[in-house]
């Protein structure tokens, strides 16, 4: 919805890496959050950018392109505890816009 | 210590009727949300309150009327419940409204229109 675009499903190994990419509207855009949302539970924060750049935080970083209306999230040392759907959303607009999310199947 | 509550998890009703979600919040913050999550999974933002104050209201039909009494409780009133009202309806709280203020939910209220 709203423009913003990241794959609906991955699916990897446990202890490996993946990358979820999202584009959107650049328009009045102030902020990208990224959210993982269990199967029936909220959904939880995880992280923030509003520059460009790269932020890391543990196993997983984010990295934002303003000029491109790119960002991507950075999943390392996959666990199966991160089987969740990870959801883009853009600041505008004073709102959150939310993507569909990106639904990661981690295997063993 | 729960951040965000809502009241009740599970509301399964008939078609027609009235029914009011609540949600509590002991962050201190002072702006509250109101998301509805359909079955295609998109979360959309329905309503905002700053400080008691309403400053977000989306295209949503208006049988549905939220309420904040106060800075840390923000209810969701639906009136004559359609089919297409059963969704999850989350609701959520930041400090402030702005795009720094990182957005907190609530457990969610899973909606059934039979």
């Amino acid at each position: 919805g709203q423009n913003i675009d990241q794959p609906t499903e991955m699916t990897a190994t446990e202890g490996a890496i993946v990358q979820i990419n999202c584009t959107y509207q650049t328009s009045g855009f102030n902020g990208l959050f990224w959210y993982q949302q269990h199967a029936g539970e909220a959904p939880t924060f995880l992280s923030y950018n509003v520059l460009d750049g790269l932020e890391e935080k543990g196993r997983f970083s984010s990295f934002l392109s303003r000029s491109k209306g790119y960002s991507y999230l950075l999943l390392k040392e996959l666990q199966m505890k991160d089987s969740a759907s990870y959801l883009c959303a853009p600041f505008r607009e004073y709102k959150l816009s939310f993507g569909a999310g990106t639904t990661v199947t981690v295997r063993a | 210590d729960t951040a965000v509550s809502q009241t009740p998890k599970y509301l399964v009703t008939q078609m027609g009727n009235d029914k009011s979600i609540k949600c509590e919040q002991n962050l201190g913050h002072d702006t509250m949300y109101w998301y509805k999550q359909d079955s295609k999974k998109f979360l959309k933002i329905m309503f905002s309150y700053n400080n008691k104050e309403l400053i977000i209201n989306e295209t949503v039909p208006n049988r549905f009327s939220p309420k904040s009494p106060d800075k840390a409780h923000l209810n969701l009133h639906i009136n004559s419940l359609e089919l297409g009202d059963s969704a999850v309806y989350f609701c959520a709280s930041s400090r402030g409204p702005t795009s720094t203020d990182t957005q907190y939910f609530g457990p969610g209220t899973r909606l059934t229109v039979l």
